[in-house]
């Protein structure tokens, strides 16, 4: 069965510092793997996707994910954290499901930014 | 519209009611999905419709809960005899085709509260 874990519910920067969001995944086979954003009363955004090209996945605003099979892990990275990117962050794997890939999200990690 | 529309954007019920929520994707999207998403929890899957096939209600948590596609476009979620443990907030999604490789566009959500 494939499964994501975020290993954070809450993670707090201040402005202008890294941002690392960890997400481990299982996947009896070679996952599909994304990270959505939703910030207060909105809906949610795709931020970046992995889908067997290349490792590390750039995405909107600056952020970016790499796929790491050995550590079966897919950590969302910032170099520098901005107050517009406080949000909820999701890590997200594709799975099969009687004909369709259905999309299994992680309970996801609040993202807090602080001046 | 130019996004997945959802209405209302807040329900407040009393328990024993019937109560339905609605979703307009994106014109032109075959792929519409249910998720729901409780206070402190990822999104859970209810349901999902492709074009004109069969949907997958494998989601669906009790036979209180029903969703409808008319015309291959809005989507009606009902819940029947509504329970404290259904308060939450309802997303619809649509995409392209089934999600995979593909992005999901997420409305704003419905917020269902039952007293």
């Amino acid at each position: 069965a494939q499964s994501v874990t975020q290993l954070d519910s809450h993670v707090s920067v201040s402005e202008g510092t890294p941002v690392l969001l960890r997400c481990n995944y299982s996947s009896s086979y070679s996952p599909s793997l994304f990270w959505y954003v939703q910030h207060p009363n909105k809906g949610l955004q795709l931020l970046l996707k992995y889908t067997s090209a290349a490792t590390l996945v750039k995405g909107i605003n600056g952020f970016e994910a790499e796929f790491k099979k050995s550590e079966t892990s897919f950590h969302l990275t910032k170099p520098s954290a901005h107050m517009s990117d406080a949000a909820e962050y999701f890590c997200v794997v594709s799975r099969m499901n009687t004909g369709f890939q259905k999309l299994v999200f992680g309970t996801g990690t609040r993202l807090l930014v602080s001046p | 519209g130019a996004g997945v529309s959802q209405s209302p954007s807040n329900k407040v019920t009393e328990k024993g009611k019937d109560v339905e929520l609605r979703c307009d994707p994106i014109s032109g999207h075959t792929a519409l999905y249910w998720y729901r998403q409780s206070l402190g929890q990822g999104l859970e899957f209810l349901i999902y419709f492709q074009g004109n096939s069969a949907p997958d209600k494998s989601g669906l948590p009790s036979d209180r809960f029903s969703a409808e596609r008319t015309g291959g476009s809005v989507s009606t979620l009902t819940i029947q005899r509504t329970q404290q443990e259904d308060s939450a907030v309802y997303l619809c999604a649509s995409s392209l085709q089934g999600a995979g490789a593909g992005e999901l566009f997420f409305g704003e959500g419905s917020r269902l509260t039952v007293l």
